[in-house]
């Protein structure tokens, strides 16, 4: 099917893990983005992809290590988990300019415990 | 960076009646503003965006203002209906030279009551 997908929906995991979300797109968007959504912050952004092997850092990159070997995978590495990084975590696409619209997966939601 | 503040943080309204929320945003230099609703459990959709060589923007029952002078703009939902009920959240971003990077508000929680 087309269109955005993240995994795993949910995950439990302990302080010092590591642990990788994944975001699989299938509409070859140059344009990858990870952002964290807390309550009282909206969506902060944590790394973002203008293309395949090129990334940078958003907002909030401390703790975070991305990758981008393929144009339509792009994921998410908690070096080691801490309870902070717990959130729900969005992965987005979107073509670049002049077409700015940000295609958003379902979400992840990570706890730390 | 830019810094986007959104209000209010919840919003109930009676069916019906029209619903306004409200977004500034620091960097003059930004020129493009979309908004997104994010409906429980999913991840946030487009639902309306306007550039900033526009002053207002209408699709049916959502338009967007903007005023840049005073670097605000708002969505303004008419004649709400229970399926508006959602997290709206604003956004700022800069078209050119800015890396393609969407700055968001904080969002709102709009519950529209039967």
């Amino acid at each position: 099917d087309a269109g955005i997908t993240q995994s795993p929906r949910y995950k439990i995991t302990e302080t010092g893990r590591q642990v990788t979300l994944m975001c699989h797109q299938t509409w070859s968007h140059s344009y990858m983005f990870w952002y964290r959504q807390d309550l009282g912050h909206g969506l902060r952004l944590i790394y973002y992809s203008a293309a395949a092997d090129i990334t940078d850092k958003g907002e909030v990159p401390d703790g975070y290590v991305v990758s981008r070997s393929k144009t339509e995978n792009f994921p998410l590495t908690l070096e080691s988990a801490t309870r902070s990084q717990t959130s729900v975590y969005f992965c987005a696409s979107g073509s670049g300019p002049p077409n700015t619209e940000a295609f958003f997966g379902q979400g992840t939601r990570l706890t730390v415990v | 960076g830019e810094n986007v503040e959104q209000h209010p943080s919840t919003l109930s309204v009676q069916e019906g009646d029209s619903a306004v929320i409200k977004c500034t945003y620091s960097d003059s230099a930004s020129n493009y503003f979309p908004w997104y609703k994010q409906e429980l459990g999913k991840g946030p959709q487009l639902i309306i965006d306007i550039r900033s060589n526009v002053g207002e923007k209408k699709d049916q029952r959502i338009a967007v203002t903007l005023n840049k002078t005073a670097k605000h703009f708002s969505l303004h939902i008419t004649e709400t209906q229970p399926e508006d009920s959602a997290v709206y959240f604003c956004a700022a971003y800069i078209l050119t030279g800015g890396g393609n990077k969407l700055t968001f508000g904080t969002g709102t929680q709009l519950k529209v009551e039967l």
